[in-house]
């Protein structure tokens, strides 16, 4: 079974640009969430989806970020503009049986 | 609503144990326990779904106290491989399945 794919795995952008990520969760996984870990600190929810649907975004900055999921399989995540307080690892995640499955994630540094 | 992990951080010699605990505010549904390597996604432990219930995997095992809104990760004989950050991920009722994962647990294993 492949994992959860992601992309980029690094990324280093100037403060006010934008920046986006995508996430290919496992095959028939109908939740996905995406979770900003800055380092030393646990992984903090940022979106779930069901399907295509959000099921939970209070967490997200909307001023700034945006996630879609298209058809209920891959998402991206994106950041306008970013800030240098963004710079974390981005992890996307797909679950099954309340097992949470993790990509490697994509480490961002804004600068 | 983020979970409160004890200790921060420990550090054992080989062979030794060890109990990471994780406690929270609210009353919880599940309880989840991953462990993350440096540099790495995080890794899934078990799911502890029921107030009492206990679950081991080899030499690493939990208990779920749903009275106390807490959970116990036990360590015992320690390996080098064990060493890592530990996180508790707690689902709370009524949530849809979201995860808010704990601050972590950096646990080093010295030969």
């Amino acid at each position: 079974e492949a994992g959860v794919a992601q992309s980029p795995r690094y990324k280093i952008i100037e403060k006010r640009q934008s920046v986006a990520f995508w996430c290919n969760p496992i095959s028939g996984h109908a939740t996905l969430y995406w979770y900003q870990q800055i380092l030393g600190q646990g992984p903090k929810l940022l979106i779930q989806f069901q399907n295509n649907g959000v099921v939970d975004d209070s967490q997200l900055p909307k001023d700034r970020f945006s996630a879609e999921r298209l058809k209920g399989v891959d998402s991206t995540l994106k950041i306008q503009p970013a800030k240098l307080e963004d710079s974390a690892v981005y992890l996307c995640a797909s679950t099954r049986g309340g097992e949470a499955f993790f990509g490697q994630g994509t480490r961002l540094t804004v600068v | 609503q983020q979970p409160v992990q004890s200790p921060q951080a420990v550090i054992l010699r080989e062979g030794e144990d060890a109990v990471i605990n994780c406690s929270s505010s609210k009353a919880l549904y599940s309880v989840h326990w991953y462990r993350q390597k440096h540099g790495e996604a995080p890794v899934f432990l078990m799911i502890l779904l029921k107030g009492g219930e206990q679950k081991g995997h080899e030499k690493i095992s939990a208990s779920f106290n749903e009275k106390k809104q807490q959970s116990s990760l036990y360590l015992t004989a320690s390996q080098l491989s064990y060493s890592g950050t530990y996180f508790c991920g707690t689902g709370l009722y009524n949530q849809g399945g979201k995860l808010i994962f704990g601050q972590g647990t950096e646990l080093s294993v010295k030969p």
